[in-house]
């Protein structure tokens, strides 16, 4: 079992829609990222979280340290949010990164 | 501020040859990651370093793999007698030091082992 799982791992919506991806992890962290990549590698860093809530525009992150669970929301959904959203953990005492495997998202006009 | 830079961008070779990678991070960030993907699949560590010192390597790095940062700017990662197995992408990524910072990361370079 991966120590950082994504679900689900493939979505598809309709442009407007309201997105939701999840992650749940079984060690102890530090903190918690999400992540953009799009087509050819290039990844984006969207968000970093060690409790509560954070928002960027139409993007929303929350976390549950007690439950090792975090979701990723995306409200209004639009084709260029189309990409593969990662999470990925931070364990304590190590300053190396434990990745999910990714949700591909693709949003259709 | 450019960013992270890596070069090459694509790497086509024979089984067999060795390859190196160079990745520039930004400036005055002191710590630098390299990580491996595979198609489908999310990165895995490979080894880090704070300035010079590399301070944590993977069991996926054989002895086949060697990663330097000989002046805590620039770092290299070589793969000698390359395997196809070895086929994936290289990524490399930046931090200004303390727990807590943003991670950047390059755009990766690939390499394609035929």
């Amino acid at each position: 079992k991966n120590e950082v799982e994504q679900s689900p791992q493939n979505l598809t919506a309709q442009e407007g829609e309201f997105i939701t991806i999840n992650c749940s992890y079984s060690v102890g962290i530090s903190a918690l990222h999400w992540l953009q990549q799009h087509p050819g590698g290039g990844i984006v860093s969207l968000f970093m979280l060690s409790s509560g809530k954070k928002k960027h525009g139409r993007l929303i992150a929350t976390i549950n340290i007690q439950e090792k669970h975090s979701s990723l929301h995306i409200t209004a959904s639009h084709p260029r949010d189309s990409a593969v959203y990662i999470c990925a953990v931070r364990a304590y005492n190590t300053d190396k990164l434990i990745f999910g495997t990714g949700t591909r998202l693709q949003v259709f006009p | 501020d450019t960013g992270v830079s890596q070069d090459p961008r694509h790497k086509i070779t024979k089984r067999g040859q060795n390859v190196t990678f160079r990745c520039d991070p930004i400036s005055e960030h002191n710590r630098l990651y390299w990580y491996r993907q595979t198609l489908g699949q999310g990165p895995e560590f490979l080894t880090y370093f704070q300035n010079e010192a590399q301070l944590e390597k993977s069991r996926l790095l054989s002895d086949r793999f060697s990663a330097e940062r000989p002046k805590g700017s620039f770092s290299t990662l070589e793969i000698q007698r390359t395997e196809q197995g070895d086929s994936a992408m290289y990524l490399c990524a930046s931090s200004l030091g303390q727990e807590g910072n943003t991670i950047y990361f390059g755009e990766g370079s690939w390499l394609t082992v035929v």
